[in-house]
């Protein structure tokens, strides 16, 4: 059984650009979520898609968006980058929502915005 | 609010010893579940190991056991006979309906396995 597949693995854009972040979940599982992690704020919620709807969303600024497919597949958009958006983003899979439920973590993609 | 609180910034063990890494929580919730991840220098965080806050037993996979303490809102993960690959930095989390279901990580804890 594949595990999560997020796309790229790293990434350098230019302050003001826009990037697409790819996440593939477990085969089976409609919950991905998404953190960001950096050294100064450690690891932080951004959004949680289920079945194609956003069921939460972490205290992000609206440069920060997210989708689902049909499919499960996530992505994640980050607007007019600055460079405090540098960081590891990492995607997390799970059969379903609730506090008992276990998440699995892609291999994240590290942006770097210069 | 939720708050996980791992005290230990750094650890060293030895190869083939037992190693303890503290997690202390603060949750309102009456059901949450909490988790332990594994962060090699690579990046990629690996699912260790989860409790239920309904569980009795502590839980155990492998060489990983959570000593679980309700009263006491701890839940330190339990690394017996260490090996060198079990270097990296270990984070505790807990999800409840508090966080509408997201994971609060704590800060973490860098274990350094030494031969």
């Amino acid at each position: 059984k594949a595990g999560v597949t997020q796309t790229p693995r790293y990434l350098i854009k230019t302050r003001g650009q826009q990037v697409t972040l790819s996440c593939s979940p477990i085969s089976g599982h409609r919950s991905v979520s998404w953190y960001q992690q950096t050294p100064g704020q450690g690891l932080q919620f951004l959004f949680e898609y289920f079945s194609e709807t956003q069921r939460n969303k972490g205290n992000f600024p609206g440069r920060f968006s997210g989708r689902q497919f049909s499919n499960s597949r996530s992505e994640m958009n980050v607007s007019t980058l600055e460079l405090g958006d540098s960081a590891l983003y990492l995607c997390a899979s799970s059969s379903g929502l609730g506090a008992t439920t276990e998440a699995f973590f892609g291999q994240g993609t590290r942006l770097t915005v210069v | 609010a939720q708050k996980i609180t791992q005290t230990q910034p750094g650890m060293f063990v030895q190869e083939k010893e037992a190693v303890t890494l503290d997690c202390t929580y603060d949750t309102s919730d009456q059901s949450y579940g909490l988790f332990w991840y594994k962060q090699p220098s690579s990046g990629e965080m690996i699912f260790l190991i989860y409790q239920g806050s309904y569980d009795e037993q502590n839980a155990t996979e492998g060489r990983y056991s959570l000593n679980f303490q309700k009263a006491r809102k701890s839940a330190n993960l339990v690394i017996s006979a260490s090996q060198l690959g079990d270097s990296a930095m270990y984070f505790c989390a807990m999800r409840g309906s508090n966080s509408g279901y997201a994971l609060n990580f704590g800060k973490g804890t860098s274990l350094l396995v030494t031969p």
